[in-house]
């Protein structure tokens, strides 16, 4: 299994441009998260879905959004983007009945100038 | 409001030492933590976890420690090794029956092994 992969590895955007920070994961997971991580700090929760068809949002959701059409994929979506939204994004999933550690992707940093 | 904290951004600790990283969480509902392992340029990397119902879980050179009381955590590296050198966070959550948990995490310590 790979895992959770993320693409693209790194990004520099232009304020007001748009793009997709993609995620995909082959475990079978029905839980998936989108955090992004600002330099020296935790991670903050962005939007996360609990299956196919079903997403809901987290602590920093405004900017983002997201949608949920299969069991694998969990693409983010930036619409108009702007320099506070630099910082590394990280997707992760769980598996329904595998306990609540959560799976990350290697990330996405993203450069918005 | 629910907050994780740690005591000590950055912790040096000579190989082959055993090394303590500590954690305070605020939400007494909490009732599951996990420690993550973060190197540079990766993804974090689960270490181990531990539910409120037990004091003390112990894994592979790895243990954690849970004091309700104090509403404090601790990861304690035994025998640490150049690789261990890391971010560390703690992340807490309740537990729910609609799985919607959500995990809140730390700022993080950074370990550094000393050769």
């Amino acid at each position: 299994n790979a895992g959770v992969t993320q693409t693209p590895k790194f990004r520099i955007l232009k304020i007001g441009q748009s793009m997709t920070l993609q995620c995909t994961q082959d475990m079978n997971h029905n839980y998936m998260y989108w955090y992004r991580q600002d330099p020296g700090m935790g991670l903050k929760l962005i939007y996360y879905s609990v299956g196919a068809g079903i997403t809901d949002k987290g602590e920093v959701p405004n900017g983002y959004n997201v949608s949920r059409s299969t069991t694998e994929d969990f693409p983010l979506r930036l619409e108009l983007a702007a320099p506070s939204q630099t910082s590394v994004y990280f997707c992760a999933s769980r598996g329904l009945w595998a306990g609540y550690e959560q799976y990350f992707g290697p990330g996405t940093r993203l450069t918005v100038t | 409001g629910e907050s994780v904290g740690l005591h000590l951004p950055t912790l040096s600790v000579q190989e082959g030492d055993n090394s303590i990283i500590n954690c305070a969480y605020s939400n007494s509902a909490s009732d599951y933590f996990i420690w993550y392992k973060q190197e540079s340029g990766k993804g974090p990397q689960f270490i181990i976890d531990i539910r409120s119902n037990m004091d003390k879980r112990q894994g592979q050179r790895v243990t954690v420690l849970l004091n309700k009381t104090v509403k404090h955590l601790s990861l304690q590296i035994a025998a640490t090794q150049p690789g261990d050198s890391a971010v560390y966070f703690c992340a807490e959550t309740r537990i729910s029956n609609f799985g919607n948990e959500k995990l809140t995490f730390g700022t993080g310590t950074r370990l550094t092994i000393i050769p």
